[in-house]
């Protein structure tokens, strides 16, 4: 099985900030890697698929890049909406793994 | 505009069943995969079991394997998830999640969930 390891667990920036988000799969899942957010009490939302392509109303401040084991999720100028928990999962093959998620919070 | 709702949770006793189901609507039901994806209280999300358009093919997570079952009624729109043997760590909301007609599977429409808790 294909584990998905983020980090950090955790994470505390200002509105105005850059944040970066990892993710490391245990082997390679070339682009098939997603991410999400998720706020409390909510279903999650996906933010980007194909590691870099931005899902349709997801604002512009939200990238991702990488491909093959190494991703990363960058938000850009975080606005107070943005204060959530991040997931990666792959797409590649079955269980289709999430990494353990990346709560964002306000300092 | 797509839309799925999970009915079905509640509290049952270790070793009992429950049958999850979903509700599809506001797209074609049969030309989408499906998943089932969980959450234990205060925990990430785990994936549970994926089942293909036509039904033909399925798969569990290890710790749900030969105990859940998925399913689908494309007549119905509806995806099903028949848990039984059921444990307190099958505590958790469950959602069901459309899986996006593109390579990297993305799930990009998810239910409200429904909370299965495990206690006696």
């Amino acid at each position: 099985d294909i584990q998905m390891t983020q980090s950090p667990s955790s994470l505390s920036a200002s509105v105005g900030d850059r944040v970066t988000i990892t993710c490391r799969a245990s082997q390679n899942i070339n682009i098939y890697l997603n991410w999400y957010q998720q706020k409390p009490g909510k279903a999650p939302k996906v933010l980007i698929y194909g590691a870099s392509t931005l899902e349709s109303r997801v604002p512009s401040r939200f990238s991702g890049s990488g491909s093959g084991t190494d991703f990363t999720l960058t938000i850009n100028s975080l606005q107070p909406e943005d204060f959530a928990t991040y997931y990666c999962q792959q797409g590649y093959t079955t269980p289709y793994s999430f990494g353990q998620g990346t709560k964002l919070e306000i300092k | 505009e797509a839309q799925l709702v999970e009915s079905g949770g509640g509290l049952e006793q270790p070793g009992g069943s429950l049958r999850l189901s979903c509700a599809a609507s506001g797209f074609i039901f049969s030309s989408f995969e499906m998943n089932w994806v969980r959450q234990a209280p205060g925990k990430g999300l785990e994936w549970v079991s994926y089942i293909s358009s036509s039904g033909s093919s399925i798969y569990y997570s290890d710790s749900v394997k030969g105990r859940f079952t998925i399913s689908r009624d494309n007549a119905k729109n509806s995806l099903y998830l028949q848990m039984n043997s059921l444990r307190a760590e099958d505590t958790a909301v469950y959602y069901c999640a459309r899986v996006g007609l593109i390579a990297s599977r993305p799930l990009d429409c998810w239910g409200q969930g429904t909370l299965v808790t495990v206690s006696s």
